[in-house]
């Protein structure tokens, strides 16, 4: 069954600074992987997509990368600003009966200070 | 346009009722879910439909039915509501299997807050 843990589960960050995100994953034959943000209360905003194939995207600040081999992703936060406060949620999703079926982590809650 | 959206945003009921939540995709979507939030913000899968077919019914108790009327829409009836079922609960929707869309990226709604009293 897959596992998907996130480290650190809270990050308290002055303004300005890069960060680091980090998703693992149990099993390694995933289809792709998800970073998705969540503000409260409000529904999840998908970031970026990588396909198992791919190594890394990008989106403008945002840069997450694949090492399925390892079971790792990590989403990389350029020059952090307040308003990137929210929970950032990594989803591994493996084929079944036609569907990719995605499976999440407990998320990683972030406050940037100005 | 909103690509997922379910239907109320909030919910208040009484133990005991039936109520359902409608979701509707516009993207021409083959699978849709239904994932419960916990109070700790933990995302589990419900329930996967593809083309109108059950793929995945992660051991939600049959009180969970959920309906797929058309590809576009997944709905989800709750009967006899429990305190333990209060939860938010999103509908999301991703390309098939085989799907000549190469991006598999799946959608969320916006969510809806049920509080069951």
């Amino acid at each position: 069954k897959q596992e998907v843990t996130q480290i650190p589960a809270a990050l308290s960050v002055p303004e300005g600074e890069n960060l680091v995100l980090n998703c693992s994953f149990t099993d390694s034959a995933i289809y792709n992987l998800q970073w998705f943000r969540q503000d409260p209360g409000k529904g999840l905003t998908s970031l970026l997509l990588i396909q198992s194939s791919q190594r890394e995207q990008t989106s403008g600040r945002l840069n997450a990368s694949l090492d399925k081999s390892s079971g790792r992703s990590t989403l990389y936060i350029a020059a952090s600003q307040p308003g990137d406060s929210a929970t950032y949620l990594c989803a591994v999703s493996r084929a079944s009966g036609g569907s990719y079926i995605p499976t999440f982590g407990r998320g990683t809650s972030l406050i940037v200070h100005p | 346009d909103t690509a997922v959206s379910q239907t109320p945003k909030y919910l208040v009921t009484q133990m005991g009722n039936d109520k359902s939540i409608k979701c509707e995709q516009n993207l021409g979507h083959d699978t849709m879910y239904w994932y419960k939030q916990d109070s700790k913000k933990f995302l589990k899968i419900m329930f996967s439909y593809n083309n109108k077919e059950l793929i995945i019914n992660e051991t939600v108790p049959n009180r969970f039915s959920p309906k797929s009327p058309d590809k576009a829409h997944l709905n989800l009836h709750i009967n006899s509501l429990e305190l333990g079922d209060s939860a938010v609960y999103f509908c999301a929707s991703s390309p098939g299997w085989g799907t000549a869309i190469m991006n598999t990226e799946a959608f969320f709604g916006q969510g809806t807050r049920l509080t069951v009293v």
